[in-house]
């Protein structure tokens, strides 16, 4: 069975802080993702990569940044946090090809104050 | 540009009634298409592709290319279906196959 690790589940935040979210899997997938998740907006992805040390802008990727050292690990930071990136965020990967599915994690709660 | 449009927010009915969960996408050329079902604190996982041409959890979905449409069906809906569940459309692998969601319609089956 996959699975996709987000190091914490709940997270408090100040604003202008330097925030990092951590994602691991373990099933050598190629593709890794990351969304925020608000009510009524669905899923938005904010950037992606589909290998080690590649990196996709999605389509709010302002005020966040990611890097992927290793295949396994993709982390999400947040440059100096605000307000309104207080959402819920969720990681997912993939294996490359057609209708692979993603598979997510179980997402992190992260609150600005 | 390719997008998924869901159009209900909420949509209750109770135990035992047929259940249709819209989704309609705009794309050109043969889409890539799969539902997603959030239960109560649980993570997103995947339902259905329509590659597979599957039934889950007596749950369906046809692919309409005429009216671009992947529309979830279940004949008896069940309290254990109330989730959050989303619609996805595969982009183009040229913009890195992305999945592109729609806004998420929240099922509410009561008894």
């Amino acid at each position: 069975d996959v699975k996709v690790t987000q190091s914490s589940r709940y997270l408090v935040k100040r604003t202008g802080e330097k925030v990092f979210l951590e994602c691991v899997q373990d099933m050598d997938h190629e593709n890794m993702f990351w969304y925020r998740q608000d009510p009524g907006l669905g899923l938005r992805l904010i950037y992606f990569s589909y290998d080690v040390k590649m990196k996709e802008k999605g389509d709010i990727p302002e005020g966040y940044s990611v890097s992927r050292e290793k295949k396994e690990r993709f982390s999400l930071i947040l440059e100096s946090a605000s307000t309104n990136q207080t959402s819920m965020y969720l990681c997912a990967s993939s294996f490359g090809g057609p209708n692979q599915p993603q598979h997510f994690g179980d997402g992190t709660r992260l609150s600005i104050l | 540009a390719q997008r998924v449009t869901q159009p209900e927010k909420l949509l209750s009915v109770f135990k035992g009634a047929p259940v249709e969960l819209k989704c309609n996408y705009s794309y050109s050329g043969s889409p890539e298409l799969f539902w997603y079902v959030q239960y109560s604190r649980q993570r997103l996982q995947l339902l259905l592709r329509h590659i597979s041409r599957e039934s889950i959890k007596g749950f369906t979905a046809d692919l309409n290319k005429g009216e671009t449409s992947f529309h979830l069906k279940k004949p008896f809906a069940q309290e254990e279906d109330s989730a959050m569940y989303y619609c996805a459309l595969r982009a183009p692998y040229n913009q890195g196959g992305k999945l592109i969601f729609g806004q998420g319609t929240e099922l509410s089956v009561k008894p």
